[in-house]
């Protein structure tokens, strides 16, 4: 699996939006991009997912650059209960086995 | 409601003593995996199952073993416990299939051997 590169943390404000950067410049033609957050020990939770385009779910934007080497995780109106450690990975297609490095860990202020 | 269901939660024993930590789903998912999580080091892969009957190694295999003979559980089996194996333990599931479905976590179990 491709290695992925994050800040290790950010502040953002509620309300506004969150955009978490995440490297990947030796991604594969056939990797997807995952995104995934853990809040304090909990399982982690899957967020949003993409292969090449961008793509919206009721959580978040997932923003993919047209070479595929980076990307960017979207959550438009930051919330406190949003505070988490926010994990990029990617993962061929038919790949099973999820690696998860450090991630960022995400703090929204009041 | 979708879920995967671990017990139990939070579990204190000794070095030797067999342990097993169970893993349900209720999605009717192919695929099972177990990760351990340890500080500095991420989620690792224990082992994974494609199917009934189907299991595989992951990334840090050894002191674990498993088994997949119904296919909504996948319990983890600790023969001989020993502290480094002292972790948070996560098990997941998916659908097999196209467009590479998410994995699906529990909420963790976290093991602490004496």
């Amino acid at each position: 699996d491709a290695k992925t590169t994050q800040p290790t943390s950010m502040d953002c404000a509620e309300g506004r939006a969150a955009n978490l950067p995440c490297n990947h410049s030796t991604i594969s033609g056939n990797e997807y991009v995952y995104w995934y957050r853990q809040i304090h020990s909990q399982g982690p939770q899957y967020i949003i997912h993409g292969l090449k385009n961008n793509e919206t779910n009721e959580m978040a934007s997932l923003i993919i650059t047209e070479d595929r080497k980076s990307s960017t995780l979207i959550l438009p109106h930051a919330t406190l209960r949003d505070t988490a450690v926010y994990y990029c990975i990617v993962s061929p297609n038919a790949g099973n086995m999820l690696t998860f490095g450090g991630g960022t860990r995400l703090m929204v202020k009041p | 409601e979708a879920q995967v269901t671990q017990n139990p939660r939070y579990l204190i024993t000794v070095t030797g003593k067999k342990l097993t930590v169970t893993c349900s789903q209720n999605m009717n998912h192919e695929y099972m995996s177990w990760y351990r999580q340890d500080p500095g080091l991420g989620l690792r892969q224990i082992y994974y199952s494609m199917n009934v009957e189907v299991t595989d190694k992951g990334d840090v295999p050894e002191g674990y073993k498993v088994s997949r003979k119904e296919k909504r559980n996948f319990p983890l089996i600790l023969e001989s416990p020993s502290p480094n194996q002292t972790s948070l333990y996560f098990c997941a599931s998916r659908r097999m299939g196209l467009s590479n479905q998410p994995q699906h976590f529990g909420d963790g179990t976290r093991l602490s051997i004496l």
